[in-house]
């Protein structure tokens, strides 16, 4: 039931694009990415829900695909400010978020 | 407006011992849920409250607790500890609840170690 993310791990550097994709083997409502920065709580950052609605931060962007139950956040030209680990977590219209294990992100000057 | 805050930051309690934590949501938020963040499983949810009652519950033992008071402050009961349970415990508030859409905001955490 936890969703999957990958990749687990990457490093980028200053200026570079990533993909990080959420995928779920149950029928979601809705999906929400998080970004944790080490020693600090997590950071909203989108919310996906099914219909199309998108509510999150302009700079950032993400996909959200209701028929495979997969979701992709999309960071362009990324930033040192940007290194931290990415969760997604799904949700299948009960208020129950169900968080995947993480990607963490590094950025390099 | 302030943000989420949580008591105690850090705790350290023994095996057999119970323990409560506290978190008061952003004023006028009325759902609050509660996480238990570990290394190796991530962000688990815990329960979800909202107007006093418990509207959603993960798959933790009866061990864990929690309530909801008429001021959305929420509590969590953790008792006859483990060394399981050490774990950074988080609390999320939002304003009517993520099914609507409404984005969480995380408080900094509870730090409990058990020895």
């Amino acid at each position: 039931q936890q969703p999957v993310q990958s990749p687990q791990a990457v490093i980028l550097r200053e200026g570079e694009d990533a993909v990080i994709n959420c995928s779920s083997s149950k029928a979601l409502y809705s999906v929400h990415w998080y970004r944790q920065k080490h020693g600090e709580a997590p950071v909203f950052l989108m919310i996906l829900l099914k219909g199309g609605e998108q509510k999150g931060h302009e700079k950032i962007s993400a996909s959200f695909n209701e028929k495979k139950q997969q979701s992709s956040l999309y960071l362009t030209a990324s930033q040192l400010s940007y290194s931290g680990t990415y969760f997604c977590g799904t949700e299948r219209g009960d208020d129950k978020i169900i968080f995947g294990k993480g990607t963490r992100l590094h950025i390099l000057p | 407006k302030a943000g989420v805050t949580q008591t105690p930051r850090y705790l350290i309690k023994t095996r057999g011992q119970q323990v409560t934590l506290s978190c008061s949501p952003i004023s006028g938020h009325r759902s609050v849920s509660w996480y238990q963040q570990t290394p190796g499983q991530g962000l688990q949810f815990l329960f979800e409250y909202f107007s006093e009652t418990q509207r959603n519950k993960g798959n933790f033992p009866g061990r864990f607790s929690g309530r909801q008071f008429s001021n959305s402050r929420s509590e969590m009961n953790v008792s006859t500890l483990e060394l399981g349970d050490s774990a950074l415990y988080l609390c999320a508030s939002s304003f009517s609840g993520t099914v609507r859409g409404d984005e969480q905001y995380f408080g900094p955490g509870t730090r409990l170690t058990v020895t």
